[in-house]
């Protein structure tokens, strides 16, 4: 069961574009979610967060927008430049879940290509 | 800060043979978590040790297990090996506060190859 959902496996925007990443979940539990930026070989680097509490999170280019009546998230990137070219995953995670918050479910990824 | 340090980057092993992970985390960092990316299936949550005891597990069989040690460095071990083992094999550490929000960091991954 794939709680957190990523439906575009990939993305191509032209450079100076906004790029839209997409994520859905399922499980109401979750009250905390991340955005991971992956190169290849590389592991994931940590982008941008948001708590249920909040429906907006700006950090420089990066904004990720939270409806959680529609259990949606989005993360905005503008504008968009080639270094930005990566697989972009979305993640969740329940402080009331479990100890801790280290559990973090992931989604399976958006290919993220800007073209320039 | 040296990041999470994994060895080794590569492995290749034959079916029905036993690996095993290694993984240093950030200085300071008392929480060492597991992930296997598969293609297609995003990262899956293996499991997760503080403090040396397994404080949240992920949903695979008895065969993949783990240990921390008190210096935090953290192993993952695979016995019997299958071939749907093959997979890259990450990595992350935080500072484990319960209740904190604070971000995994993670190391670049043990690719392992089950043939």
């Amino acid at each position: 069961d794939q709680q957190v959902k990523q439906n575009s496996p990939s993305l191509s925007v032209q450079e100076g574009r906004i790029s839209i990443l997409n994520c859905d979940y399922t499980n109401s539990m979750f009250d905390y979610f991340l955005w991971y930026k992956k190169y290849p070989a590389e592991g994931p680097t940590f982008l941008i967060s948001i708590s249920s509490i909040k429906d907006k999170n700006e950090d420089g280019r990066f904004t990720v927008f939270l409806n959680k009546s529609a259990k949606h998230l989005s993360l905005h990137i503008v504008p968009s430049q080639p270094g930005d070219s990566a697989v972009y995953f979305c993640a969740a995670s329940g402080v009331g879940l479990f100890v801790g918050n280290e559990k973090l479910t992931f989604g399976t990824g958006t290919r993220l290509t800007i073209i320039p | 800060k040296a990041g999470v340090t994994q060895t080794p980057r590569y492995l290749i092993k034959t079916r029905g043979q036993q690996v095993t992970l290694s993984c240093s985390p950030i200085s300071g960092h008392r929480s060492v978590s597991w992930y296997q990316q598969t293609p297609g299936q995003g990262l899956q949550f293996l499991f997760e040790y503080f403090s040396e005891t397994q404080r949240n597990k992920g949903n695979f069989p008895g065969r993949f297990s783990g240990r921390q040690f008190s210096n935090s460095r953290s192993e993952m071990n695979v016995s019997t090996l299958e071939l749907g083992d093959s997979a890259l094999y990450l990595c992350a550490s935080s500072s484990g506060r319960t209740g904190g929000l604070t971000p995994l960091h993670f190391g670049n991954g043990t690719r392992l190859t089950v043939t």
